[in-house]
């Protein structure tokens, strides 16, 4: 079992649309990163978190310690916002993240 | 202030061959990791290196492969004898502490093993 679960795996929304992206952890953590993946691309860090709600942007990103349970939403989806998100956890012990597997999005003019 | 910078940004290599991916960090950051993303596999944690120390080589493979970050220069990490399953995207993240700081990653090396 992978110690980051994110959901879903693939999404397609029209140009517009409100999306949200999930992440679950089961391991205690000190934060929570998101990160964006271009095709073919290097990965730029989104957020770091380590409670509450962090905007940038049209970026909306949050994180509930007590459910470890985090949120990525976008707000007027463009087609530029496609790419892979990925969930990452920095683990309480340990020297190294845990990668959630990504989700592919793609928004449709 | 340049990002984590990365090279080459694609590397290609004969089976046997040895490769040297490059990993220069931020100003200022003393702490980096490398990962492996094989092709439709999520990211997976290879090492994290202090300047001159190897913290934590849990996710290195046993042979063939080795990192070192000198006092002056880039991080590298070195594949010899490369073979196909090697083939793969190589990120580099730095940071200025351990893994509770913001990392920055690097583009990354796509090495392809031929």
């Amino acid at each position: 079992k992978n110690e980051v679960e994110q959901s879903p795996q693939n999404l397609t929304a029209q140009e517009g649309e409100f999306i949200t992206i999930n992440c679950s952890y089961s391991v205690g953590i000190s934060a929570l990163h998101w990160l964006q993946q271009h095709p073919g691309g290097g990965i730029v860090s989104l957020f770091m978190l380590s409670s509450g709600k962090k905007k940038h942007g049209r970026l909306i990103a949050t994180i509930n310690i007590q459910e470890k349970h985090s949120s990525l939403h976008i707000t007027a989806s463009h087609p530029r916002d496609s790419a892979v998100y990925i969930c990452a956890v920095s683990p309480n012990t340990g020297n190294q993240f845990y990668f959630g597997t990504g989700t592919s999005l793609t928004v449709i003019p | 202030n340049a990002g984590v910078m990365q090279n080459p940004r694609h590397l290609v290599r004969r089976r046997g061959q040895e490769a040297r991916l490059r990993c220069s960090p931020m100003k200022g950051h003393s702490h980096v990791y490398w990962y492996r993303q094989l092709p439709e596999e999520g990211l997976k944690f290879m090492v994290y290196l202090q300047k001159e120390n190897i913290i934590d080589e849990s996710g290195m493979p046993k042979e063939r492969f080795s990192a070192e970050f000198p006092k002056e220069g880039p991080s590298i990490l070195r594949i010899q004898q490369v073979v196909r399953g090697d083939s793969a995207a190589y990120f580099c993240a730095s940071s200025p502490g351990q893994t509770n700081t913001e990392a920055f990653f690097g583009q990354g090396t796509r090495l392809t093993v031929v």
